[in-house]
């Protein structure tokens, strides 16, 4: 096991068109995470997994984004109608549930609409 | 509201000077604080926890609930130092609230 690996590590798309990416996380690890990173800020967080239930999503994920993780290993994020404010590093982390010790990030997946 | 200010983008410090790195939360509840450092092309990696007490390569943070503060301090910087560093914590919905960083240089 490699850690968190993110796919793929960039992306350029031109505003209106859709983009998905993929997060496979840690193998033993229940709970999944997606956070986006725009220039200058921290990582905001997105929404999260636990298995293949969605617990909780952001105010920031709008109607044009939409996660899912089918068989509660790994996840897919999808921007549909990509803006140009999209762009930004989208991160992804897994953890152990009830694990008190944060999370362990992928390298990210970094996205330009232009 | 929940937040985490960090005042400082950049930091700048000579080697074998001592550094701080400032980070103050605003949180209703007892939150877990931590520091996490993003080295150069590296991934945002874990630094260290305020639940576990411990130091790591050197560094050490104290919460301060008085305060609400969980500065990052270390008593002689080292070049391999140079990083972002990001104070965080996690509520009981166990969701990470960063802030937007820190730029620690430390100059040979």
């Amino acid at each position: 096991d490699t850690g968190v690996s993110q796919n793929p590590r960039h992306k350029i798309t031109k505003r209106g068109q859709n983009v998905t990416f993929r997060c496979d996380p840690i193998s033993e690890h229940n709970r999944l995470y997606w956070y986006r990173q725009t220039l200058g800020q921290g990582p905001e967080f997105l929404t999260y997994f636990q298995n293949e239930a969605q617990l909780e999503k952001s105010r920031l994920l709008s109607d044009r984004f939409s996660a899912e993780r089918p068989k509660g290993s790994f996840s897919t994020l999808e921007i549909q109608r990509t803006e140009q404010g999209d762009s930004a590093m989208y991160l992804c982390a897994s953890s152990l549930e009830d694990r008190a010790d944060g999370y362990t990030f992928g390298s990210g997946t970094r996205l330009t609409v232009v | 509201a929940q937040r985490v200010t960090q005042p400082e983008k950049l930091l700048s410090v000579f080697k074998g000077a001592p550094v701080e790195l400032k980070c103050n939360y605003s949180y209703s509840g007892s939150p877990e604080l931590f520091w996490y450092v993003q080295y150069s092309r590296q991934r945002l990696q874990l630094l260290l926890r305020h639940i576990s007490r411990e130091s790591i390569k050197g560094f050490t943070a104290d919460l301060n609930k008085g305060e609400t503060s969980f500065h990052l301090k270390k008593p002689f910087a080292q070049e391999e130092d140079s990083a972002m560093y990001y104070c965080a914590f996690k509520t009981g919905a166990n969701n990470l609230f960063f802030g937007t960083g820190t730029r620690l240089t430390v100059i040979p």
